[in-house]
């Protein structure tokens, strides 16, 4: 079974609403990041969370992680339109270990 | 722009040609990756350079045949593929110096591969 697994896998919202997608996994980590990906495009990095840290905020992102329960949290406030996009969660295990990606969350942001 | 630019966009071929995927990054990187994306199925790693090094080979087979000439040029040549393997392929690079995951990964756009 994969490492980061996200919830919900699909998530439809009111443009202005807040979304909220989760992602958790199963064994430590020295990282956690999340992904965007637009419909035909590559992935682009959002933020970067390390295991010590608790919250990282970037703009309207917030990511929270909490250790002992596996799991983090990615939050959109006010979200738009442009927000509509597949988000992922990839973890990396130890300083020596590839990234491992889930299999993403569908959010559309509805006008 | 992310810095990172893959051709072709798209791809159909035969089961029997021979096709190389391109990708460079102008981002001054050391490592370099090849990812495949199917649908449903988490983003799978099939190989690793660093600083021109090989250092990762997900037991991917031996009909993708990956090469890196420098830091900023990464290939994939396609040999009698199978119709599993159409899929969007992911080029992505990062300042680790190892390929490891402690650093945020750009990626380019990938080229969509159809296999008839």
């Amino acid at each position: 079974s994969q490492q980061g697994e996200e919830d919900p896998q699909a998530l439809s919202i009111q443009e202005g609403e807040n979304a909220t997608m989760n992602c958790s996994y199963k064994t430590s980590i020295n990282n956690l990041q999340w992904y965007r990906q637009n419909s035909g495009r590559g992935l682009v990095h959002l933020i970067l969370i390390r295991s010590n840290e608790r919250e990282k905020h970037s703009g309207r992102l917030r990511v929270t992680l909490d250790t002992s329960k596996k799991s983090s949290s990615l939050l959109i406030t006010a979200s738009r339109a442009a927000d509509t996009a597949s988000y992922f969660c990839a973890t990396g295990t130890g300083a020596n270990s590839k990234l491992t990606f889930g299999k993403g969350i569908t959010l559309s942001v509805r006008p | 722009e992310t810095g990172v630019t893959q051709t072709p966009r798209h791809l159909v071929m035969g089961m029997t040609n021979k096709k190389s995927l391109k990708c460079e990054q102008h981002l001054g990187h050391n490592a370099m990756y090849w990812y495949k994306q199917s649908a449903k199925k988490p983003l799978e790693l099939m190989f690793v350079y660093s600083l021109e090094e090989r250092v990762e080979n997900n037991s991917v087979p031996s009909r993708f045949s990956p090469e890196c000439p420098n830091s900023s040029h990464l290939f994939l040549h396609l040999h009698t593929l199978q119709p599993e393997d159409s899929a969007l392929y992911l080029c992505a690079s990062s300042q680790d110096s190892f390929g490891n995951s402690n650093q945020p990964q750009h990626f380019g756009d990938g080229t969509r591969l159809s296999i008839l």
